[in-house]
């Protein structure tokens, strides 16, 4: 079935430190992946997408490339702050039907 | 713009009680989800509604979880009779139609003791 896994956490860096959270997919086609972010107190957000292979998300200097060959969606950002401090869940969804999540990973950003 | 606005924010019932939880979509938007998000694990979806039509309820747990969107707009979920591995985060989402951003609410977080 189509599934996602992502890194396990939690992920506790240094502030400006670059950061990489690991995804990849299982899919029986050609999915639109996601990644979603849930600050501490608040809701799901999206934070980035793309919708075809090569494509790259970027939203307030994270980014994701969506790699076929790898079947994978890792996030990234060169300089983490402390208002980066969330869980970071990635998602896949296919042909209109529900969207997947992984598991998340909990990201600590230190001063 | 309005959000997905959720009802209530936390509940805590009695195990066999029932609960209901209540989700106002944003405006115009066709497709809307209940989820389930158990402490330290992602979303689970439960149901998935096109308008006011089930299109996916396959991980619904259809002896005591039951959902319906009348007219295609507002939904309510409920649980009856509520179990202790029933205590999660139940989320509503909805987008302008499947397979594009979905935006949430802030969730119901239920108890049950």
């Amino acid at each position: 079935g189509n599934s996602v896994t992502q890194m396990e956490g939690p992920v506790t860096l240094s502030e400006e430190a670059f950061l990489t959270i690991n995804c990849t997919y299982t899919a029986t086609g050609y999915p639109s992946l996601f990644w979603y972010v849930q600050y501490p107190g608040e809701g799901l957000q999206l934070l980035l997408k793309a919708t075809k292979a090569d494509d790259k998300g970027s939203n307030k200097g994270f980014e994701a490339t969506y790699r076929k060959e790898t079947t994978s969606f890792h996030l990234e950002k060169g300089s983490v702050q402390v208002s980066d401090s969330a869980v970071y869940f990635c998602a896949l969804s296919l042909n209109n039907n529900d969207m997947r999540f992984g598991a998340g990973t909990r990201l600590t950003v230190k001063p | 713009e309005a959000g997905v606005a959720q009802s209530p924010r936390y509940k805590i019932i009695e195990k066999r009680q029932s609960v209901a939880f209540w989700c106002n979509p944003i405006s115009g938007h066709a497709t809307l989800y209940w989820y389930q998000q158990i402490l330290g694990q992602g979303p689970k979806l439960l149901i998935q509604f096109q308008n006011n039509g089930v299109v996916d309820d396959s991980q619904l747990p259809k002896d005591r979880f039951s959902a319906e969107r009348l007219k295609g707009v507002d939904s309510t979920l409920k649980i009856q009779p509520a179990k202790l591995e029933d205590s999660a985060v139940y989320l509503c989402a909805s987008s302008f139609s499947a397979n594009t951003e979905a935006f949430f609410g802030q969730g119901t977080r239920l108890t049950v003791v």
